[in-house]
């Protein structure tokens, strides 16, 4: 079976911080991942996604992952935060076997002003 | 501008009623989805929808029933057999091509009375 980890449930930062937010999958062939984020009263957006090719992706506001296959991971990074930030995190594995989308569990993202 | 609607945004319930969530997408998407976001769980998969007249049981589908009659709708019931129905429902479609993202609705928030 598919899953997808992400430790951390409630980060908090104050602006100018740099994140990361990890996330885990297990799945042993060709995987799909995605980060979406949901901001307070509104619905899921795509914030960036891997297919295959350069393992470090760029996605909107500045946000970036890394896909390290040897390390089952695909980690959210962003050099410095800011208030509008805040939002719950989720990191998804598209497995076109199953043509399913497995989510993690979110990481909610508190930035302090 | 196309997107996907669902309605209503608030619903309540009285225990032992079924009641049906509207999905709606003017996307030309062939998949449509139903997830359940509780807290802490992230999103899990309760049913999906590859073709017209055609649907999977997800990760949860007990006490819940879909039909895909027209590419365009996945209404969700919610039957009387879920002895925990209250949750935020979120509807998603995407395109048929393997790996493309999913687009979300604004959700319905479903809460028994």
């Amino acid at each position: 079976a598919q899953s997808v980890s992400q430790h951390n449930h409630h980060v908090i930062l104050s602006e100018a911080a740099s994140l990361e937010l990890g996330c885990n999958y297990s799945y042993g062939g060709t995987v799909n991942l995605f980060w979406y984020v949901q901001y307070p009263g509104q619905h899921l957006q795509l914030l960036l996604k891997y297919f295959s090719g350069d393992p470090l992706v760029k996605g909107i506001k500045g946000f970036e992952a890394e896909f390290i296959k040897s390390k089952f991971s695909f980690n959210l990074r962003k050099p410095s935060v800011q208030w509008s930030d805040t939002a719950e995190y989720f990191c998804a594995l598209y497995r076109g076997s199953a043509r399913q989308l497995t989510f993690g569990s979110g990481t909610q993202l508190t930035v302090l002003p | 501008d196309g997107g996907i609607t669902q309605s209503p945004k608030y619903l309540f319930r009285k225990e032992g009623q079924n009641v049906t969530l509207s999905c709606e997408q003017n996307l030309n998407h062939d998949a449509m989805y139903w997830y359940r976001q509780d807290p802490g769980q992230g999103l899990r998969l309760i049913y999906y929808s590859q073709i017209v007249n055609d649907f999977q049981k997800g990760d949860i589908a007990e006490g819940y029933s879909v039909s895909r009659e027209k590419k365009e709708s996945f209404p969700l019931t919610v039957t009387s057999a879920q002895k925990n129905p209250t949750a935020f429902y979120l509807c998603a479609s995407k395109p048929g091509l393997q790996g493309e993202p999913q687009h979300f609705g604004d959700g319905t928030r479903l809460s028994i009375l």
